[in-house]
């Protein structure tokens, strides 16, 4: 089992672009999450996905969609990249909802100059 | 909302225990969390602790928490050089369907 993967581990774009990060699972999980870590405030999640074929926004959508592929994979889109969008990003997974563990991919690391 | 507080520093030397706090502000949080995250990795978790439990033992581990004072600690036993990480304290929310992260305590042990 690889777990919970991420594509790709480094990016750099110039602001007004776009691109798409892919987070797969293959523990069968029903929820998955995309949060972003910058220093000195810890995780925030921007969107999640209960189950497949519905997803919801957390705490910092704005600037972000999501698409829910199948029940193995997540991805994250940023239509026009922004600096304040620099940040790390981590996909993660979990059998159901949080009270489940939840299992967290690698990250990508997102430069936008 | 929900908010959770941590200090964002503790330093101590191997051997030593390690205690890293927490506070948290909803009080229908059912399930609290530690996660660890080692550099240049995602977050990995530690325990948890149902919240009619005051205390729970994992071996090195020890989460006790005062649901009255909404406070939640994680002592680390004979805390050793690979413990150095970050340590997140995390909640669910009202709906159990997102978890809300503290910004994370560094432990940095030395020698």
């Amino acid at each position: 089992n690889a777990g919970v993967t991420q594509t790709p581990k480094f990016q750099v774009l110039k602001t007004g672009q776009s691109m798409t990060l892919q987070c797969a699972q293959d523990m069968n999980h029903n929820s998955m999450y995309w949060y972003r870590q910058d220093p000195g405030m810890g995780l925030r999640l921007i969107y999640y996905s209960a189950s497949e074929g519905t997803t919801d926004k957390g705490e910092v959508p704005n600037g972000y969609n999501v698409s829910r592929l199948n029940k193995r994979e997540f991805s994250l889109r940023l239509e026009s990249a922004a600096p304040s969008q620099t940040s790390v990003y981590f996909c993660a997974s979990s059998e159901a909802l949080p009270a489940d563990t939840q299992y967290f991919g690698p990250g990508t690391r997102l430069t936008v100059l | 909302g929900e908010d959770v507080e941590q200090s964002l520093f503790l330093s101590v030397r191997e051997g030593d225990s390690s205690v890293i706090n927490c506070t948290y502000t909803d009080s229908s949080s059912t399930y609290l969390y530690w996660y660890k995250q080692e550099p240049g990795a995602g977050l990995q978790l530690l325990t948890y602790i149902f919240s009619n439990m005051d205390m729970k033992q994992d071996q090195r581990l020890t989460v006790l928490l005062n649901k009255k004072d909404k406070h939640l600690s994680l002592r680390i036993a004979d805390t050793q050089t690979g413990d150095s990480a970050i340590y997140f304290c995390a909640e669910t929310d009202s709906g159990y369907s997102t978890l809300t992260f503290g910004k994370g305590t560094m432990l940095l042990v030395s020698p």
